[in-house]
This record gives structure tokens, C-alpha cells and sequence, in this order.
């Protein structure tokens, strides 16, 4: 169980163009979920959290019209990259969490985007 | 807001030595602290996790100790083997509001086990 789905899984695109990720939960529902981005070496840093039915609560320097959020539904968000450039370039992660009072986080596997 | 360190940032040990990773933390009401292993390329694996009530817990050859007063917890792994190599993090998680729950990771340790 806990099972988090993640789509593209890896992405190239030409600068200025638009990349959408999707995030799912295959077998539970997730009230909540997280986006990620990684660079090569280092941590995980936390983008925003994605809360189904409401906007998403971006973390601070994560510019919101840029990477725009939707969570339309308990098993789905997803992550638009609008007019990517290169320094976008990243692998970005979600994560779920399971309704209820659990705060554990499921980790999707990841989709690496390069932009050219 | 929550920091977490976490150290070493690289541990090497031989197979079946015992490995170490200790992680600090700052905020006082942060009550879950998860490890993950995560291998080149793929996403963060959940090994073992603590909640604020528990100091000690074991799985097997993973064990992760609490200490709240001090605000530090610590994996210990036993006789570790090649496939144990990978970048561990520790996280602490507090509650943000909004019935969310969010993770502040440390850093990572790549651990390399040598054969």
C-alpha cells in the first residue's frame, strides 16, 4: 500500500516552454501533498504543499506564478513549470500523505527535467 | 522555522561494521522523525520512523534512538552490508496548519559500505 505514482518521469524541453508533472496516489487517498526539488548532491527542499480543493501554501522564494500547483482531486496534483529556463532544470519529487492523523510521507519516484 | 543537521555528511565503513548518522533539531514541537534511504536517481525510501512518545525503535539491523530533551535522534545500522550503500535523510516534522504535517530533511549521508 501507499503507493505514489509520479508522471513524466523524465522530461527535456526548449527554454520558455511550459512542463506539466503529475503526482498521483494509487491505492489511498491524499488530502495532502508536497512538492520537492532536488539538485544533484543535496537535500530535498520543499516547494509547497498541495492541500486537495484549496491553493497551494508555497514555501518562501518559490515563486507561485511560476510554478503553478493544482491538487483537483484526493488522488491527484500536479506541478506546472511555466516558461521553463535551464536553471529550472531540477529532479523534482512529490510526496502524500494519507488522510487521517498519520503524518507520514510517501515519495513518488521522481521526474528529472532538463531544459535546454 | 524547524533547521535539522544532520552528520557526517560521508561515512565509509566495512561490511559489518556498525554505521551512525545523527541528526539535531530545533524546533520543540516537532513530534515525528523519519529516516529515508534513497539510491542514485530514485525516490526516498521510508527505513524507519520515530514519534515523540517512543525513544527507541528497532527493525531489524536498523534501530533510530530519540532524545527530546536534547532535541537528537540517531540511526544505527548493524552489520552492514554492500546494498545498505545510498544517501540517508533524516527529517523532522511538525505540524503547519491546515491539517498539514510538514518535513524539514537534514542534509544526507552518503554511506558507502566497502566489501
Amino acid at each position: 500500500g501507499a503507493v505514489v505514482s509520479q508522471h513524466p518521469s523524465w522530461v527535456i524541453c526548449k527554454s520558455g516552454t511550459s512542463v506539466k508533472i503529475e503526482c498521483r496516489s494509487l491505492d489511498f487517498q491524499a488530502t495532502t501533498m508536497f512538492w520537492y526539488r532536488q539538485f544533484p548532491k543535496q537535500s530535498l527542499m520543499l516547494m509547497a504543499t498541495s492541500n486537495e480543493g484549496s491553493k497551494a501554501t508555497y514555501e518562501q522564494g518559490v515563486e507561485k506564478d511560476k510554478f503553478l500547483i493544482n491538487h483537483a482531486s484526493l488522488t491527484l496534483s500536479t506541478l506546472t513549470v511555466t516558461s521553463a529556463h535551464p536553471e529550472d532544470s531540477s529532479f523534482y519529487i512529490c510526496s502524500a500523505r494519507v488522510a487521517g492523523i498519520d503524518n507520514t510521507q510517501y515519495f513518488g519516484p521522481g521526474t528529472r527535467l532538463t531544459v535546454l | 522555522g524547524e533547521n535539522v543537521e544532520q552528520h557526517p555528511s560521508t561515512l565509509s565503513v566495512q561490511e559489518g561494521d556498525s554505521a551512525v548518522i545523527k541528526c539535531t533539531y530545533s524546533d520543540s514541537a516537532s513530534n515525528y522523525f523519519p529516516w529515508y534511504k534513497q539510491e542514485l536517481g530514485k525516490r526516498p525510501q521510508l527505513i524507519i520512523d520515530i514519534r515523540s512518545n517512543v525513544g527507541e525503535k528497532k527493525d531489524q539491523r536498523i534501530a533510530v534512538t530519540l532524545n527530546k530533551t536534547a532535541k537528537h535522534f540517531s540511526l544505527h545500522i548493524t552489520e552492514t552490508q554492500p546494498e545498505d550503500s545510498a544517501v540517508y535523510f533524516c527529517a523532522a516534522s511538525r505540524y503547519s496548519g491546515a491539517g498539514s504535517y510538514q518535513l524539514t530533511f537534514g542534509k544526507g549521508t552518503k554511506l558507502s559500505v566497502i566489501p
